[in-house]
């Protein structure tokens, strides 16, 4: 299958600084990414979808201005946290999708953010 | 509103011992349903898609089938390599819808 690579695994800030995760196609043209979150024992929440030279779409209740979502080229996705504070340690994880709406996604091997 | 329902919510099986994994799904025009494995602090790795009724496709030990309202994911002699949270999912107009998982666990 298609790889995508998410960096970093784990990272712990201060709180109120910025954190960036990165989320990278590499064998393949990602039209389409998707970052999600996930908390403990439950499933995948869908913060927002983006496609490639376009402005991020947020689903309801995230903040755009807090989780800036950036889309620069086929394959590479980021996802910054800014002013950073605990609840906001979570997973996060990446996915990619290159074809039509039909066809599967492929995801990163997610990150840890501790917030302390 | 698409709505996806796996069950059961964990599953503790056998080495050996079979069984199926059940999604039910509620969605406007089914474009694509998606069999995901996650194992702990893991993101999602994909296993199969499926596109129409009476669909099916293997893969090891893995079977997943699809009707109208559900797919199953079957599980034949499962090993303990096989223990993982397994995750449905089905096509919205753009973004996948996921279930809650089916957590299992199998022992030697």
């Amino acid at each position: 299958g298609a790889v995508v690579s998410q960096h970093p695994s784990r990272v712990i800030c201060k709180s109120g600084t910025s954190v960036k995760i990165e989320c990278r196609s590499l064998d393949f043209q990602a039209t389409t990414m998707f970052w999600y979150r996930q908390f403990p024992k439950q499933s995948l929440m869908l913060m927002a979808t983006s496609n490639e030279g376009s402005k991020a779409t947020y689903e309801q209740g995230v903040e755009k201005d807090k989780f800036l979502i950036n889309h620069a080229s086929l394959t590479l996705s980021t996802l910054t946290v800014t002013s950073a504070h605990p609840e906001d340690s979570s997973f996060y994880i990446c996915s990619a999708r290159g074809g039509a709406v039909n066809t599967e996604a492929f995801f990163g091997q997610g990150t840890r953010l501790t917030v302390v | 509103e698409d709505q996806v329902t796996q069950s059961p919510e964990a599953l503790r099986l056998q080495e050996g011992e079979s069984s199926s994994l059940n999604c039910s799904y509620t969605v406007s025009g089914l474009r694509g349903l998606f069999w995901y494995r996650q194992d702990p602090g893991k993101g999602p790795e994909f296993l199969f898609t499926l596109y129409s009724a009476g669909e099916e496709k293997e893969k090891e030990r893995l079977k997943a089938t699809l009707t109208k309202k559900e797919s199953f994911l079957h599980i034949t002699a499962p090993k303990p390599e096989d223990s993982a949270t397994y995750l449905c999912a089905t096509t919205g107009f753009q973004k996948l819808v996921f279930g809650t998982g089916t957590r299992l666990l199998v022992s030697p």
